[in-house]
């Protein structure tokens, strides 16, 4: 079955930290991508990555920056010099090639996200 | 570049009502989807289509919702005869037709049930 799991429900950090979202992954299939998404106050959700899991390299976008371990199924973030506006809920979530009648769904399976509180 | 766009933001109604919302897709998006999403919890995933074709609808998906994307651009969603266990955000997102490309969201409809 497929399942995301983002264990900390909420994180409090001082500005200028450095800070760290876990995600940990369940699936059975070997082709599948993995997604980070930001929810601010406001309501959207952002997308900020996605990851497939042939590419297993580590990426960074400004102060963002993700690791991708299959040997663990995990997918985590870190936020460094965090900032105010970082605040926000961050959802990890999978997608896996569904085909029905020929097409893929790549429906988003979301985990629970957890609320980061950048405090100033 | 016009984003995701829903309507209504906010949707209040008594238990028992029927009621419906739309979603605009980004335009050359082919894929459009919805979510649900409760307090505390990541959106879970309601129904898809590609174009105007409905292919993937969800268990969560009771005979009391109904999907629609009739010239495959908008999309409506209808949900009748409300209950209190509806009140949520619905959200809508849609893609390029490629590969698991990212799905871009809307703001959403809150709806609550009286």
């Amino acid at each position: 079955a497929q399942k995301v799991t983002q264990a900390q429900t909420e994180i409090s950090v001082v500005e200028k930290e450095d800070v760290t979202l876990d995600c940990v992954y369940e699936t059975r299939d070997t082709t599948y991508y993995l997604f980070w998404y930001k929810q601010p106050p406001s309501g959207e959700l952002v997308f900020l990555i996605r990851r497939n899991s042939f590419d297993e390299q580590n990426e960074i976008s400004g102060r963002y920056s993700w690791n991708f371990q299959k040997s663990t199924s995990s997918f985590n973030f870190t936020i460094t010099a965090s900032q105010v506006v970082d605040s926000a809920v961050y959802f990890c979530a999978l997608s896996e090639p569904y085909f029905a009648d020929g097409g893929a769904t790549n429906k988003l399976i979301f985990g629970t996200g957890t609320l980061l509180a950048v405090q100033p | 570049d016009t984003g995701v766009s829903q309507n209504p933001r906010h949707k209040i109604t008594k238990r028992g009502q029927n009621v419906t919302f739309r979603c605009d897709p980004i335009s050359e998006h082919n894929r459009l989807y919805w979510y649900r999403q409760t307090l505390g919890q990541g959106p879970e995933f309601l129904t898809y289509f590609q174009n105007e074709a409905q292919l993937e609808k969800s268990r969560l998906l009771s005979d009391r919702f109904s999907a629609e994307r009739p010239k495959g651009s908008f999309s409506t969603l209808e949900i009748q005869r409300t209950e209190q266990g509806d009140s949520a955000m619905y959200l809508c997102a849609s893609s390029l037709g490629d590969s698991n490309q990212p799905q871009h969201f809307g703001d959403g409809t809150r709806l609550s049930i009286l």
